[in-house]
């Protein structure tokens, strides 16, 4: 049975720092890697898709990277905002497209 | 797009009502899911729909919870009667084939 797991569950660190979030997975069989962000009281919005035969995928600040091998993969955030405090998690699809969750990253950015 | 749109916001409820929940998936996706999030069991998927067909309802807790789908542009959830332990936000997201999913809002439900 997949299970994903992210660590830390939380972490806060100064503006401008670059910073790295952790996910992984212990059944290197999947179809896809998301990951999402949500804001207190809100919805997830979807922030990278890995597919499972890519290695990493980019957008803007962020950077997502997949190592199916290892079971891995990580959320590289550059130059940290105050407005990037959330709580991210990432997501595996199996081969049926569900999705399996980890628990989440709260990440706090200190103005 | 106005993304997907579910309704209502916020619902509560004395225990043993009927409790509805809406989704308006986005226009052109063909994969409709239902989530539900509690602090304790996290995110957990509950059924998904393709092109409108029930595909796994193996998270559906039990026979109190039941969905529909009756075309391409709405959803249900309904939990017949309703308890204390289904406080919880629930969420609908759609997808186009197998990338990625578009969450709305959700549904922050209280059971009293």
């Amino acid at each position: 049975k997949q299970e994903v797991t992210q660590i830390p569950a939380a972490l806060s660190v100064p503006e401008g720092e670059n910073l790295v979030l952790n996910c992984s997975f212990t059944d290197s069989a999947i179809y896809n890697l998301q990951w999402f962000r949500q804001d207190p009281g809100k919805g997830l919005t979807s922030l990278l898709l890995i597919q499972s035969s890519q290695r990493e995928q980019t957008s803007g600040r962020l950077n997502a990277s997949l190592d199916k091998s290892s079971g891995r993969s990580t959320l590289y955030i550059a130059a940290s905002q105050p407005g990037d405090s959330a709580t991210y998690l990432c997501a595996v699809a199996d081969s049926n497209y569900q999705l399996i969750w980890g628990a989440g990253t709260k990440l706090i950015i200190k103005p | 797009d106005a993304g997907v749109i579910q309704s209502p916001r916020h619902e509560v409820t004395e225990m043993g009502q009927e409790v509805t929940l809406r989704c308006k998936p986005i226009s052109g996706h063909d994969y409709l899911f239902w989530y539900r999030q509690t602090m304790m069991r996290g995110l957990e998927l509950l059924i998904y729909f393709n092109n409108n067909v029930p595909i796994d309802d193996s998270g559906m807790p039990e026979d109190r919870f039941s969905a529909k789908m009756p075309n391409a542009s709405f959803s249900t959830l309904k939990i017949q009667p309703s308890e204390p332990r289904d406080s919880a936000v629930y969420f609908c997201a759609s997808s186009f084939a197998t990338y990625e999913q578009y969450f709305g809002p959700g549904t922050r439900l209280t059971v009293t």
